[in-house]
């Protein structure tokens, strides 16, 4: 596609709920991220994978989450019994290279909020 | 490891003056730098790059940023606001042996008065 697409736009989700979040990168493109904004705040790092593998996973606040990219194309970022904290907008973003000098291309992210 | 500061969280001009948003970062190597902008409810748009070359860097809407390694800063500028740049913006930078990841700042929100 044109750009970097996410669903769902919003999620509401109970306390304890699992939620997983979908991203559909630039067609071809290597790398994908994933970040994590809450309010108010930059967007912070969760995880990076170069096609299929997923080589940094350092940024995951815990356990609970989960990403997964088993064709190098679509991603998935998985929230398992999602807590109050969760409530963030999801960022995900592409790009062609290895080397990001091409730049980042941004999703319009999720908004989830757990109650 | 890398980090970015952006100095002041809010910043308000008036429509036709001049734009400054400051950045400076922090990275053991040359870094690459970026400026995005966010409007409400949407994801991040990039306004420009550094990666190699010519250290004053051009970019959509009417702005520029300039690189300068002693000063370790890339601030970002428009020589005249208009109502339509009041957004979000945020400073990132990224290393090649960091995995490409991109490191934030907290953002600057600029506000435009009429």
């Amino acid at each position: 596609g044109a750009g970097v697409s996410q669903s769902p736009r919003y999620k509401v989700a109970k306390r304890g709920q699992d939620v997983a979040l979908r991203c559909d990168p630039i067609s071809g493109h290597v790398s994908l991220f994933w970040y994590q904004q809450a309010l108010g705040q930059g967007p912070e790092f969760l995880t990076y994978f170069q096609n299929e593998a997923q080589l940094d996973k350092s940024g995951l606040p815990s356990d609970r989450f989960f990403a997964e990219r088993p064709e190098g194309s679509v991603s998935t970022l998985k929230i398992q019994r999602t807590q109050q904290e969760d409530s963030a907008v999801y960022l995900c973003a592409s790009s062609r290279t290895q080397t990001g000098n091409y730049g980042y291309t941004f999703g319009s992210g999720t908004r989830l909020t757990v109650v | 490891a890398q980090s970015v500061t952006q100095l002041g969280s809010h910043v308000s001009v008036s429509e036709g003056a001049l734009v400054l948003l400051r950045c400076n970062y922090s990275s053991s190597v040359p870094p690459y730098l970026f400026w995005y902008v966010q409007y409400p409810n949407q994801g991040l748009q990039l306004l420009l790059k550094y990666t190699t070359g010519a250290t004053l860097v051009k970019g959509i809407n009417g702005f520029e940023a300039e690189f300068k390694k002693s000063e370790t800063s890339f601030h970002l500028t428009k020589p005249s606001a208009h109502m339509s740049d009041a957004a979000e913006y945020f400073c990132a930078v990224s290393e090649a042996n960091a995995g490409n990841m991109l490191t934030f700042g907290g953002g600057t929100r600029l506000m435009v008065k009429p």
